[in-house]
């Protein structure tokens, strides 16, 4: 069985800092990844997608993360926080013939 | 422009009502899904569909029916039964079911409340 799980529930950080949302999966082969933005009553917006080939991936609005198959984690980066990035992000995954399972998601607070 | 959308933005229903949520797409994607938003819950699936006249129970279909008469249609209803039913519920597609390594794209969401 496949699962996600994104540490951290609520982070903050300083504008202009490092932000950094932790994502784990559980599954026995590597799975499809991805990581979605949601701001307040709005939809998911896609930020970016691993699905094969070069393991660091970069997505809109300056985001990337890496894909580490061995410690099975999709970590979410991006080197200078702005005031925009507030919002909830979700970890989700999924593997050939299965559905898309999300994360609880991460709400980041960025401080002026 | 290509999408989702989802209709109506915001709705009210009285306790014993039935109310069916709108989702239609002009992407020509064969998979549809609903999810429910709980706070602190991410997403929960309801329902979803990979081709018309077919779909499958998500995880937390109680209170719920859906219909797919249609590729670009994906009502939700909600019925009287859901014991809970407030929340915000979002559809989704993608071009097939999961596991080709497309993405799902989202309507903007309803959010239901029950007075």
């Amino acid at each position: 069985a496949q699962s996600v799980t994104q540490l951290g529930s609520h982070v903050s950080v300083s504008e202009g800092a490092l932000v950094l949302l932790r994502c784990n999966y559980s599954s026995s082969v590597p799975p499809y990844l991805f990581w979605y933005v949601q701001y307040p009553n709005q939809g998911l917006q896609l930020l970016l997608k691993y699905t094969t080939g070069a393991t660091l991936v970069k997505g809109i609005n300056g985001f990337e993360a890496e894909f580490k198959k061995s410690e099975t984690s999709f970590h979410l980066t991006k080197p200078s926080a702005h005031m925009s990035d507030a919002a909830e992000y979700f970890c989700a995954v999924t593997l050939v013939g299965n559905q898309f399972y999300f994360g609880t998601g991460t709400s980041l607070t960025v401080i002026p | 422009d290509g999408g989702i959308t989802q209709s109506p933005k915001y709705l009210f229903r009285k306790e014993g009502q039935n109310v069916t949520l709108s989702c239609e797409q002009n992407l020509n994607h064969d998979a549809m899904y609903w999810y429910r938003q709980d706070p602190g819950q991410g997403l929960r699936l309801i329902y979803y569909s990979q081709i018309v006249n077919d779909f499958q129970k998500g995880d937390i279909a109680e209170g719920y029916s859906v219909s797919r008469e249609k590729k670009e249609s994906f009502p939700l209803t909600v019925t009287s039964a859901q014991k809970n039913p407030t929340a915000f519920y979002l559809c989704a597609s993608s071009v097939r079911l999961a596991g080709t390594g497309g993405e799902q794209f989202f309507g903007p969401g309803t959010r239901l409340t029950v007075l």
